[in-house]
């Protein structure tokens, strides 16, 4: 079964607020990656979170991660049109030997 | 990071026929990987493209139907062998410098549409 769950499916804000996105796994990790692809594009790597890391920035994007409840969210702070993409997060379980990516959720600013 | 060209960025094929796609990475990497994407949807990994080595094949996917070839370390083929109105889809190549469950570049995709 899939091994990153991300809610919501899409969200909608407006430019300057913030967004944020969760994503949910089944199984002990190594680390959790995010990706960003725009419409009709490849993913862009944005970032990556070891399973004994709590939280990790990047300009404006900040991740949090609890090994405990098997989560992730990723926050984009005044958020801009341009952020506008499908997120997608990628674990790679213990046991496992590639990345399995989520359903991925589909952010939309509005200018 | 890596830059990565995919080839063609887009076709559309007949029913049996079979389309190759090319992956060139500008520079050495470790890892190659296959993976398919339906549009709005999450990515599956086709398979591992090693270096003058068979391919690692995920379950759901057999080399008859998605050949793959790395003859060195920065350029790969998928072909999709026979295709079918079932193999429409974004076909992405990818790389890493690292491990397999690395920091990924992706190509830009080459998405097929098979009458």
């Amino acid at each position: 079964s899939q091994q990153g769950e991300e809610d919501p499916q899409a969200l909608s804000i407006q430019e300057g607020e913030n967004a944020t996105m969760n994503c949910s796994y089944k199984t002990s990790i190594n680390n959790l990656q995010w990706y960003r692809q725009n419409s009709g594009r490849g993913l862009v790597h944005l970032i990556l979170i070891r399973s004994n890391e709590r939280e990790k920035h990047s300009g404006r994007l900040r991740v949090t991660l609890d090994t405990s409840k098997k989560s992730s969210s990723l926050l984009i702070t005044a958020s801009r049109a341009a952020d506008t993409a499908s997120y997608f997060c990628a674990t790679d379980a213990r046991s496992g030997s590639r990345l399995t990516f989520g359903e991925g959720t589909q952010l939309t600013v509005n200018p | 990071s890596a830059v990565i060209s995919q080839k063609p960025s887009r076709d559309i094929c007949q029913r049996g026929t079979s389309l190759t796609i090319q992956c060139q990475v500008d520079s050495q990497v470790t890892m190659m990987f296959w993976y398919r994407q339906q549009p709005g949807q999450s990515l599956t990994l086709i398979a591992t493209a090693n270096q003058g080595s068979e391919a690692t094949y995920e379950s759901g996917f057999v080399i008859d139907k998605f050949p793959i070839s790395r003859p060195n370390l920065t350029f790969s083929t998928l072909t999709v062998s026979n295709m079918s109105p079932e193999d429409s889809s974004i076909y992405l190549c990818s790389a890493s410098r690292g491990s397999i469950t690395g920091e990924l570049f992706f190509g830009e995709g080459s998405r097929l549409t098979v009458l």
